[in-house]
């Protein structure tokens, strides 16, 4: 059966520290994996990959996808309030549905 | 600007009536897809569109039922209300050949 797995499920930090949030996937036909950002509203789109080792970055975070070891990272460095959030992962396959992870309910402490 | 929208963004109603939540994208995707969001489930997918006249089940799809008559719209229909189906719903689109899905502001739906 097809699975993401994300972890932790829930982590809390303290402001300026760097957080690494997990996502392992078993998926048949992958595609892609792709990143999003839910705060109290619907979930907003960050990175998609498809290529091993190549990292995307945007500002503070950033992401890289391992296909041998069938997993993601997901970076953010200098944590600030406004990213806590729940961090969710999601794969494509082979016709355009995405299979979700249960998400990281990130806090970030002042 | 294109966009995604649903409504209404909160419903309460009572077990056993109909009720039909909306979703229009300006986007002009080919793909729309239903999803609902319950506590220690994350996002379930209920049904999904390739395109008009085009609709298929999810994992959740009993008592829910969508037709697409149009590109824009992707209507989601309960038949008859139950408790279990209290959930946020969300729409989503995506592009014909691309997986990344841009989602709607999501509606509560309350059963009681």
């Amino acid at each position: 059966e097809d699975k993401v797995v994300q972890s932790p499920l829930s982590l809390v930090v303290h402001e300026g520290d760097t957080v690494t949030l997990n996502c392992s996937y078993e998926v048949t036909n992958f595609r892609s994996l792709l990143w999003y950002k839910q705060e109290k509203k619907a979930p907003t789109f960050l990175f998609m990959l498809t290529s091993s080792g190549i990292e995307k970055k945007s500002g503070r975070l950033s992401s890289i996808l391992d296909k041998k070891e069938l997993f993601s990272i997901l970076n953010i460095t200098a944590t600030q309030t406004g990213d806590s959030a729940v961090y969710l992962c999601a794969v494509g396959y082979s016709n355009y549905q995405l299979i979700w992870g249960a998400g990281t309910k990130l806090i970030i402490k002042p | 600007d294109a966009e995604i929208t649903q409504s209404p963004r909160h419903k309460i109603t009572e077990t056993g009536r109909q009720v039909t939540l909306a979703c229009h994208q300006t986007w002009n995707h080919n793909n729309m897809f239903w999803y609902r969001q319950d506590l220690g489930h994350g996002l379930r997918l209920i049904h999904y569109s390739y395109g008009v006249q085009d609709t298929n089940k999810g994992e959740v799809s009993d008592g829910y039922s969508v037709s697409r008559s149009n590109t824009e719209d992707l209507p989601l229909t309960l038949e008859s209300a139950a408790s279990s189906q209290t959930s946020v719903y969300f729409c989503a689109s995506s592009e014909g050949l691309r997986d990344t899905q841009y989602f709607g502001p999501g509606t509560r739906l309350t059963v009681l």
